[in-house]
């Protein structure tokens, strides 16, 4: 069944404005990743978390396993920031890190 | 620069016609994955490669297998490929323990 539920499915921002992205998890999951599917379809690495807080410059991540949730913020939103965010999570080593279905995010002048 | 290399980017290929993605890296990574992406679905996991000859189905097997001879090597094969093949497939490794997984820039197939 579903694992990674994404939250919300699309967001838009004005430029220097901020938001949080949410992935909850139906099941307790040992770590998550988060990515950045930019315009030509490239998926960046933004954090990937065991536990606790992440940050790099205009983003910080979170992630809280015992609750089965993780989030990412986003400040100060840039245009380039646009494109579709996506978090995967996996429940153990052996285990493939499962998708949630994204957060498209549009950032506006 | 480590990196994950996908090969081809776009390929066309007809119904019925036999199709192979090749996907490398060069970080001694073990574990490697195929995944396709479809509008409105994120990524779906079709098959893990723990090592060589060491393959297991992921969540959407039907229709593919896969190739694992070398450890830097993974190849997702598509005998008879059919219409609803038609996605970008994604080829990832990751290394041991706590680690970050690397996906390549995938591969945009049509199946008409």
């Amino acid at each position: 069944g579903d694992q990674v539920e994404q939250s919300p499915s699309a967001l838009s921002l004005h430029e220097g404005t901020g938001s949080a992205l949410r992935c909850n998890f139906t099941t307790t999951m040992r770590a998550v990743q988060w990515f950045q599917q930019n315009s030509r379809g490239s998926l960046i690495n933004l954090f990937y978390l065991a536990s606790g807080t992440k940050e790099n410059g205009r983003l910080k991540s979170t992630f809280n396993s015992k609750e089965s949730y993780s989030t990412l913020h986003i400040r100060d939103a840039q245009l380039e920031d646009s494109g579709t965010y996506f978090c995967a999570a996996e429940r153990n080593n052996n285990n493939a890190p499962r998708f949630g279905a994204g957060t498209k995010l549009s950032v506006k002048p | 620069d480590m990196k994950v290399t996908q090969m081809p980017r776009y390929l066309i290929k007809r119904m019925g016609e036999n199709v192979l993605l090749e996907c490398g890296q060069d970080m001694s990574h073990e574990t490697m994955y195929w995944y396709r992406q479809d509008p409105g679905l994120g990524l779906q996991l079709i098959y893990i490669s723990y090592d060589v000859d060491s393959n297991s189905e992921g969540d959407i097997p039907k229709g593919y297998r896969v190739s694992r001879k070398k450890r830097e090597h993974f190849s997702l094969i598509l005998d008879s490929a059919k219409t609803n093949q038609t996605s970008v497939y994604f080829c990832a490794s990751r290394g041991q323990g706590f680690s970050d997984y690397t996906f390549g820039s995938g591969t945009r197939l049509l199946v008409i």
